[in-house]
């Protein structure tokens, strides 16, 4: 089965930016599309946008427009989300899912998350 | 964008009972293409059902999700000691996907 391995934790001063990458273990990305969700501490899970792998069209949550850009790289099968403009509530864990025909395109497979952490 | 609202917030149960999980939505899900999912502590959250009523792969047979258009449920017939988690409700239907605020299962 697919496993998404995320990048390490990242701490950033109000105003940078992060780049949080996953990168699936198969050959081949096996997905339909890639969604980027984050939880807050103590908090929910909150969705903030996906991307159709091979056709490359994003989709993103008003919410985020504007400050964020999910890409992919096919040939390392390697997603990526990058949020700009940081503030200190931007504060979360960031985790990388698949979307496939399989489920319905539900977030069938998770990566162990990414903690980004904005301080001044 | 469509709300999801769960009840009950907290669900205080022994090991053995079984428990009822309820999510609402304030519009309908197009193709029921309503989700449920489990979270531990410290861990990524885990697919259970798809498509309202679908086990996703691996998921024990004591796990069931039914319900359409508004009106959605959770059931664990028998609680193990590995279910006490948050379960989180999501739709996927329409864009935003939205999840619900969730429901903590807790030892009794």
């Amino acid at each position: 089965q697919v496993q998404l391995v995320q990048s390490g934790s990242e701490v950033k001063k109000p105003g940078a930016s992060v780049k949080v990458s996953c990168k699936a273990s198969a050959d081949t990305f096996p997905s339909y599309g890639i969604s980027w969700v984050r939880q807050a501490p103590g908090q929910g899970l909150e969705w903030m946008g996906w991307i159709r792998v091979y056709v490359g069209d994003t989709y993103y949550a008003q919410k985020f427009q504007g400050r964020v850009t999910v890409t992919t790289d096919t040939s390392t099968t390697t997603a990526f989300m990058e949020l700009r403009s940081l503030r200190s509530d931007d504060t979360a864990v960031y985790y990388c899912a698949t979307m496939t025909s399989v489920v319905t395109y539900a977030f069938e497979m998770w990566g162990q998350g990414t903690m980004v952490t904005v301080s001044s | 964008e469509i709300v999801l609202t769960q009840s009950p917030g907290t669900l205080s149960l022994s090991p053995g009972e079984r428990a009822t999980l309820s999510c609402r939505a304030s519009q309908s899900v197009r193709n029921s293409y309503l989700a449920w999912y489990q979270q531990k502590p410290g861990q990524a959250p885990r697919l259970l059902i798809y498509g309202a009523s679908s086990r996703a792969t691996g998921i024990p047979d004591r796990f069931s999700g039914s319900g359409s258009g508004t009106d959605f449920t959770l059931t664990i017939s028998r609680l193990e000691p590995e279910d006490f988690a948050v379960y989180y409700c999501q739709q996927y239907g329409s864009s935003p996907r939205t999840f619900g605020q969730g429901t903590k299962v807790e030892i009794k």
